[in-house]
């Protein structure tokens, strides 16, 4: 079975710009997590969605948004890019309540 | 704001020695606790799931207890090796979403 997948892997934008990543969760699956790990940091939780819902937000700007489709995989949106939105972006898709990672994609703003 | 504390934020061993890292998390709307070994260039591994107060999970050298009451869990490593080496995380579940603590960073050296 595969895993939780996303793409890209790594991606290098310019500030101000917009960036979409994209998030394949386990096959059944139903939920799909996103977090953001800033260097040095733990990962923060940035959203949850679950059978297309939003169910969780955590404390980010607006500028940061999300959708899941009715396959269950998931967008994270982010606009107008800050060099400190550089991080590492983790989706996570969950059944129950132990949660499996991708890889994430390496953001970087400069 | 709910947060989760670990400790130390990086250690240091010679292979061989035993260590013990620390997870404080809210004692109020627990529902269960993960703990998870991140190596780098990898994707977070789930290592144990834990529910009850008073819970001891093992997983080869590596085991941790429970303690939902005064909000704490520990991770154990017996006998450390260098492919030990990795970022434990610890996740705290109140809701439907997971709160990560910020890892502990462990380096064991030969």
């Amino acid at each position: 079975d595969a895993g939780v997948t996303q793409s890209p892997t790594h991606l290098i934008k310019t500030r101000g710009q917009q960036v979409t990543l994209r998030c394949s969760p386990i096959s059944g699956h139903k939920s799909v997590s996103w977090y953001q790990q800033v260097l040095g940091q733990g990962p923060q939780f940035i959203f949850q969605y679950y059978e297309k819902e939003e169910r969780g937000r955590g404390n980010f700007p607006d500028r940061f948004s999300a959708r899941q489709f009715p396959n269950y995989s998931s967008e994270l949106n982010v606009n107008a890019l800050l060099l400190g939105d550089s991080a590492l972006y983790l989706c996570a898709s969950s059944l129950s309540t132990e949660a499996f990672f991708g890889q994430g994609t390496r953001l970087t703003v400069v | 704001i709910l947060n989760v504390e670990q400790s130390p934020q990086s250690l240091h061993v010679q292979e061989g020695d035993s260590t013990n890292f620390t997870c404080s998390f809210p004692s109020s709307n627990f529902y269960a606790l993960h703990w998870y070994r991140w190596e780098t260039a990898k994707s977070p591994e789930a290592l144990f799931v834990m529910t009850l107060n008073g819970d001891e999970k093992k997983k080869g050298r590596i085991s941790a207890t429970l303690n939902t009451k005064e909000g704490y869990s520990y991770l154990y490593i017996k006998g450390s090796q260098p492919e030990d080496s990795a970022t434990y995380l610890c996740a705290f579940i109140g809701t439907d979403k997971l709160i990560f603590g910020t890892g502990t960073r462990l380096q064991v050296f030969p």
